[in-house]
């Protein structure tokens, strides 16, 4: 049985760093093929996909915000991590982590989500 | 960046009734290679995270009821749901993977009369 979930700070002041955690169970990141990914969701919009992390920890990230995200695991406690530099209001939203099955690029399994406010 | 483009954005339909939503992607998402359409279809009920219902174009992912059907190729695709239920309450979402950044379109809300 495949699960993911999320945590994180809850909330965070402007120009502060997002760290994100995802801890999952019943798949292994160091399988062939396997991958992590980020998704965020604003309150009432639409989906943004923010990284991918890989079982060879290649990464792949949203140029939109490349330069401020950095992706991470590890392995061998099944966690993947995600931060975000220098947060702003616009970073406010909830953020998923989900799987990618080996050979593909979709997201097959969700972790409920954790809800992250950027305010001064 | 593929640009996904997603119509209509909310219908309301009677439990029974048949289910049109339309993604369209700003290129081909065929990929060669694997002679495969690269997109994936999701559900978001209220409240709840989003849950994969098709991946490419047209396989439907295990669990999914066969009421729901993908299909489509190249740049236009549909998702059809037959027989619409109560429990089909939801925003309905593509996804394409031919490239990055990976890019989902806009959501179709579903309403049930």
């Amino acid at each position: 049985q495949v699960t993911l979930k999320e945590s994180g700070p809850g909330i965070l002041q402007p120009s502060q760093t997002l760290s994100l955690t995802c801890t999952f169970s019943g798949f292994s990141l160091s399988t062939y093929g396997m991958g992590v990914g980020w998704i965020r969701q604003p309150s009432g919009k639409g989906l943004e996909w923010l990284a991918n992390i890989w079982w060879d920890d290649d990464k792949y990230y949203n140029p939109s915000l490349k330069n401020r995200l950095t992706i991470s695991k590890d392995t061998s406690n099944n966690q993947a991590f995600l931060k975000i530099t220098n947060v702003d209001t616009a970073d406010t939203a909830t953020y998923y982590c989900a799987r990618i099955p080996p050979g593909h690029w979709y997201f097959d399994f969700w972790g409920p989500g954790t809800m992250v406010t950027v305010s001064s | 960046d593929i640009v996904m483009t997603q119509s209509p954005s909310s219908l309301a339909v009677s439990a029974g009734e048949t289910v049109t939503i339309n993604c369209k992607s700003s290129q081909s998402l065929f990929g060669s290679v694997r002679q495969k359409n690269y997109l994936a279809w999701y559900q978001q009920k209220p409240g709840q995270s989003p849950k994969l219902l098709i991946y490419l174009a047209s396989t439907r992912e295990s669990g999914v009821p066969d009421r729901f059907i993908g299909s489509g190729s190249g740049t236009d695709f549909t998702l059809t749901i037959s027989s619409v239920q109560a429990e089909d309450l939801a925003n309905y979402y593509c996804q394409q993977y031919y490239d990055t950044p990976l890019t989902f379109g806009s959501g179709t809300k579903l309403e049930i009369k």
